[in-house]
């Protein structure tokens, strides 16, 4: 298994705090991805890091900021949480594309109230 | 847009049958095409994949047929057995392009298979 951990695994928040989550992998992959998966949904592209300091929107990226200070590490941020940001997070490493085959963290159920 | 679809939100199988999860897409520059398989509290994790070169790819019970010109895609499991049970994910992605370095996922499809 991808050596990716996510922390916290559960967390509840109040609607309009600030939340952080994190990625860390051990792999050394260059790449790094945020989704979030609700039912009927699949899994939806947040904002992905193509190298340290170096990310990119995804197709659901309004109210979500991201950082990568270094290779390992991946936080992803809800600037102002609400109801609708309630979800399972998942982060996905790749070593590279094009084979594209991206490794999943075991994610972070998280709740806004 | 919904650019890769499952249409089947579930699927329930007899044990030793064969199970067949679809997928369709829409974005012509899709080129490579990838299963995950999702059990509960748990992150997806990679199955098989297929590159638009190739029609057909398999590995042990899994296989992955592709037919470009339809834009459908179709994992085949056989014998299905319980411990297939879960969400699966058909997920696309591009060489070039806007879409390239991301997947984008369908809506996933449960199975259920019964003893």
């Amino acid at each position: 298994d991808a050596g990716i951990t996510q922390s916290p695994r559960h967390k509840v928040t109040e609607t309009g705090t600030p939340v952080t989550l994190r990625c860390h992998q051990t792999e050394n992959h260059r790449y790094m991805y945020w989704y979030r998966q609700d039912p009927g949904h699949g899994l939806r592209l947040i904002h992905y890091s193509y190298g340290v300091k170096d990310t990119d929107k995804g197709e659901v990226s309004d109210g979500y900021s991201v950082s990568r200070s270094k290779t390992e590490d991946f936080l992803l941020t809800l600037e102002s949480a609400t109801s609708s940001q309630t979800s399972v997070y998942f982060c996905a490493i790749s070593e590279s594309p094009p084979a594209n085959e991206q490794y999943f963290g075991p994610g972070t159920r998280l709740t806004v109230t | 847009d919904q650019q890769v679809k499952q249409n089947s939100p579930s699927l329930s199988v007899q044990e030793g049958r064969i199970s067949i999860l679809n997928c369709d897409y829409t974005n012509s520059m899709f080129d490579y095409f990838l299963w995950y398989k999702k059990y509960p509290a748990e992150g997806p994790t990679f199955l098989i994949s297929i590159s638009s070169i190739k029609d057909k790819n398999e590995d042990g019970r899994f296989t992955v047929f592709l037919n470009k010109s339809a834009k459908h895609l179709s994992l085949h499991i056989v014998p299905s057995q319980p411990g297939d049970s879960a969400v699966y994910f058909c997920a696309a992605s591009a060489l070039g392009g806007t879409s390239y370095g991301k997947l984008t996922f369908g809506q996933g499809t449960i199975l259920t298979v019964h003893p």
